[in-house]
Formats: C-alpha cells, sequence, structure tokens
C-alpha cells in the first residue's frame, strides 16, 4: 500500500489477556519502529527493527512486551498479560535503509484495557 | 535519557499571524524532523533536516537544524485554521520526541 497500515484501529480487551498489533510498513522500507503515545504526550520510543533483526528494544517497558518481524516486512507488537496502564495508542513508523532517513507513520491502534 | 523539549506548549493565536515554536535537546543529534499530529491520527512529517545550520522551507513552513545540533524551531507564516494540531519535533536517530506544541488558531 501506499502508506503504513496498522491494525486492528481500536482494540478494547480485558486485563490480564493476550493482544496483537498488527503494522505493515511501506513497500520497500527496511526500518520499521514501535512507540507508544498516551493522551497529552508526545510518542515514546519501543523498539526499532532494520530488517527482520531488532536492532534496538530498549523502550519496551517489561518483558510483557514483544516485537517480531519475521520476514522483514510485517511486524507484529505482542502484549502478554495487559494491564490497564497499557492502555495507550500504539503508533509504528517505516523508514527506507539508513537511521537518518525520514521516518512515516501509521494512524495507530488504540488499545484499552478494561 | 534523551529529552526534547519543546516551547511554548500550547499557543493561540489569530488567522493570518505568523508562528514560531523551537525544540532543544540535552544531546546532539544527526537528523531532526518535524512532524504535525491531529485528532485520532498518527503523526504526519512536515519537514526533515540533516545538516547543522541547514535552513528548509515547505510552503509556509520553515524550519531550521541548529549550529550545535541540539536545537531546531519551525516557523509557520500567515497561519490559517487548518493549521491546528500539535507539533512535535523529533530527533534520530532512535526518534526521539519532543513534548509537543498545540496550536490553536482563531479567525
Amino acid at each position: 500500500g501506499a502508506g503504513v497500515s496498522q491494525t486492528p484501529s481500536n482494540k478494547v480487551t480485558e486485563k490480564g489477556k493476550y493482544v496483537e498489533l498488527r503494522c505493515d510498513p511501506i513497500s520497500g522500507h527496511t526500518a520499521l519502529y514501535w512507540y507508544r503515545q498516551s493522551l497529552g504526550q508526545g510518542p515514546e520510543f519501543l523498539i526499532y527493527f532494520q530488517g527482520t533483526g531488532a536492532a534496538d528494544d530498549s523502550g519496551l517497558p517489561n518483558d510483557r512486551f514483544f516485537a517480531v518481524r519475521p520476514e522483514g516486512s510485517v511486524s507484529t507488537l505482542k502484549i502478554q498479560r495487559t494491564e490497564r496502564g497499557d492502555s495507550a495508542v500504539y503508533l509504528c513508523a517505516s523508514s527506507p535503509e539508513g537511521r537518518a532517513n525520514s521516518a512515516f507513520f501509521g494512524q495507530g491502534t488504540r488499545l484499552t484495557v478494561v | 535519557g534523551q529529552q526534547l523539549n519543546q516551547s511554548p506548549q500550547s499557543m493561540f493565536i489569530q488567522e493570518g499571524e505568523d508562528v514560531s515554536m523551537n525544540c532543544t535537546s540535552s544531546s546532539i543529534f544527526n537528523t531532526w524532523l518535524w512532524y504535525k499530529q491531529e485528532p485520532g491520527e498518527g503523526p504526519v512529517l512536515l519537514i526533515a533536516l540533516y545538516k547543522a545550520g541547514e535552513l528548509t522551507s515547505n510552503g509556509r513552513l520553515t524550519a531550521q537544524f541548529g549550529i550545535t545540533r541540539k536545537d531546531s524551531f519551525l516557523n509557520i507564516s500567515a497561519s490559517i485554521p487548518s493549521d491546528v494540531g500539535i507539533y512535535f519535533c523529533a530527533g534520530r536517530d532512535k526518534l526521539t520526541f519532543g513534548t509537543g506544541t498545540r496550536l490553536q488558531v482563531t479567525l
């Protein structure tokens, strides 16, 4: 597609459940980023992929959060044993090869943990 | 960790006025990006800056990459109602975001 696509756009889940959020980057973009944005805040870095490997996962808040990108294209952010504090908008961005290039964002997935 | 501070936090301006906002960092960045975000949407890239001292324009928008590589500013000339939104600066390589400047334009 023309832009970064994230699904679902909204997800409501019960506390303690497992969720998966999907990101389809712009075709040909080798770099992919996940961010979390709480209301009134700027996006907070979670993890960065270059190709299939996680080049920087220093932003993942704890071991309940995990992300994969097995074929270097689509990525899935996985959250285990969700907590109410995980509620936020999860944003994905992609950019061409090289961290110096511009990054383009999807519309985000709004996760609500009840 | 790295912190990007933006000022002002919010602005109320009249249509037609020029707007200026800036972003400062405790660390050096090699690339500065400016984004605009509207409610329910992801950030949209406005301008990218790749070299210290670089001044770049995109329509009514002008942005500069500070010489020290620790700051950047964004100007919007002749503001219009659709300029409303939150403006974020971001520094590469990890793409660390600033705190945002909320812009409101009144007629």
